[in-house]
């Protein structure tokens, strides 16, 4: 089973639309770490959340992580091209106070121009 | 400030052959993880080491795979015997302390078993 599910799997837009791409759980994780991978590359760290509620904005980007810590979403105002890439959420499950990062599946960006 | 380093970017190796993945961390870092990524799949946690240690390896097979992180030089991931199963990317990321600090991933090994 995989803990963190990510959804939807596949998503393909127009420049200029607005979207939201979830990340959820029935686990509690202590933070949620957002990342954005093209082709042939590494993950690059977009944001992190820490607090239950927090809110974080990076540009067009909007970052929330649930009231209770187990889910997150990311919302894309103004979707350009450059958007486009796999978006990953990771975390640390606050059970067993592990140090392995877990990961999310990931979601498949395409903004069309 | 140079980010985190692997080499090679590309590998191919044929089955049974052994493969040698290097990592090196960001400086100040003293932390690395090492993460296989499958077509389709995830990001799958293999080992967490430290200076001469490995702290945590719960992720990597029993078998043929083997880490390390000596106290000089690169991060060294270790695939012995190669099989097809093998073939996918690897990742390392480096942390400068660890209890659920920040990841920083380098750009990954594309191992491809023929």
């Amino acid at each position: 089973t995989q803990l963190l599910e990510q959804s939807p799997q596949f998503l393909s837009i127009q420049e200029g639309e607005n979207l939201t791409v979830y990340c959820n759980s029935s686990s509690v994780f202590s933070s949620l770490q957002w990342y954005r991978q093209e082709p042939g590359e590494g993950p690059v760290l977009l944001v992190t959340v820490v607090t239950g509620g927090e809110v974080k904005k990076l540009k067009r980007l909007t970052f929330q992580f649930g009231d209770a810590r187990k889910d997150s979403s990311l919302h894309i105002t103004a979707a350009q091209p450059g958007d486009t890439g796999l978006y990953l959420c990771a975390g640390y499950p606050t059970q067993g106070g592990s140090e392995k990062l877990v990961f999310g599946k990931g979601t498949k960006l395409t903004v069309n121009p | 400030n140079a980010g985190v380093m692997q080499n090679p970017r590309h590998l191919v190796r044929r089955r049974g052959q052994e493969a040698r993945l290097r990592c090196s961390p960001m400086k100040g870092h003293s932390h690395v993880y090492w993460y296989r990524q499958l077509p389709e799949e995830g990001l799958k946690f293999m080992v967490y080491l430290q200076k001469e240690n490995i702290i945590d390896e719960s992720g990597m097979p029993k078998e043929r795979f083997s880490a390390e992180f000596p106290k000089e030089g690169p991060s060294i991931l270790r695939i012995q015997q190669v099989v097809r199963g093998d073939s996918a990317a690897y990742f390392c990321a480096s942390s400068p302390v660890s209890r659920g600090y920040e990841q920083y991933f380098g750009p990954g090994t594309r191992l491809t078993v023929t």
